[in-house]
């Protein structure tokens, strides 16, 4: 089955700077790749997602990369805030019998201190 | 917009007792998914549901099971908790749109249901 890798598991960053989270993804036949942000006991929200057929995706302050070659992609947040403070998660669809699920990665805690 | 509706928001029960958990997903969505948190980890498939057909199992234990009913609601069923049980459990709904499509659905997530077992 799938196995995704993220890291790190903690950043901390100053307002302003940039923040890179990456995770890796063992099954090439994943085609599917979202970006999850989770406040303390709180859903998951998607923040933005990438298909195998693109190579980057940029909405706001957030991108996302993938490299379907190294099977890796990559979240890049700008001008960093304090309410961008949460854990995210990477996830990678799992092609199973009957359709997809989504594997996540051990998520990162990052932190912005103003 | 309506989103995926959860209850109970907290359950605290003792070991050995049984749990329902219940999930309403976003009008449309015809796929449910179940997924189980524990704290600082990381969500843990454990069941999915298609057309009120079970679509896939992932790490569902054998105390637990689901369904989804005809208003496309779904229901997980656990029994005899263990401490372990305790995490957060979220329901997460999507468009697949047709049995054989292997789609890559937009998972939305409810907020969760907290489930503590003292």
């Amino acid at each position: 089955g799938e196995n995704v890798e993220q890291h790190p598991s903690t950043l901390s960053v100053q307002e302003g700077d940039s923040a890179v989270i990456k995770c890796t993804y063992s099954d090439s036949a994943s085609n599917y790749f979202p970006w999850y942000k989770q406040e303390l006991g709180k859903r998951p929200q998607l923040i933005i997602d990438i298909r195998s057929n693109v190579g980057e995706k940029k909405d706001q302050r957030i991108a996302v990369t993938l490299n379907k070659t190294a099977k890796h992609f990559s979240l890049h947040i700008t001008e960093t805030q304090p309410e961008d403070s949460a854990v995210y998660f990477c996830a990678a669809s799992e092609l199973r019998q009957a359709g997809t699920a989504l594997i996540f990665g051990k998520g990162t805690t990052l932190s912005v201190s103003s | 917009a309506a989103g995926v509706i959860q209850s109970p928001r907290h359950l605290i029960k003792e070991k050995r007792e049984t749990a329902t958990l219940k999930c309403y997903p976003i009008p449309r969505h015809d796929t449910v998914y179940w997924y189980q948190q524990g704290p600082g980890q990381d969500p843990q498939f454990l069941i999915s549901f298609y057309e009120k057909m079970q679509s896939d199992k992932g790490s569902i234990p054998d105390r637990f099971s689901a369904q989804q009913f005809s208003d496309y609601h779904s229901e997980l069923n656990m029994s005899s908790l263990e401490l372990g049980d305790s995490a957060l459990y979220f329901c997460a709904s999507s468009w697949r749109g047709g049995p054989a499509r292997m789609t890559n659905e937009k998972l939305f997530f409810g907020s969760g249901t907290q489930l503590s077992v003292l």
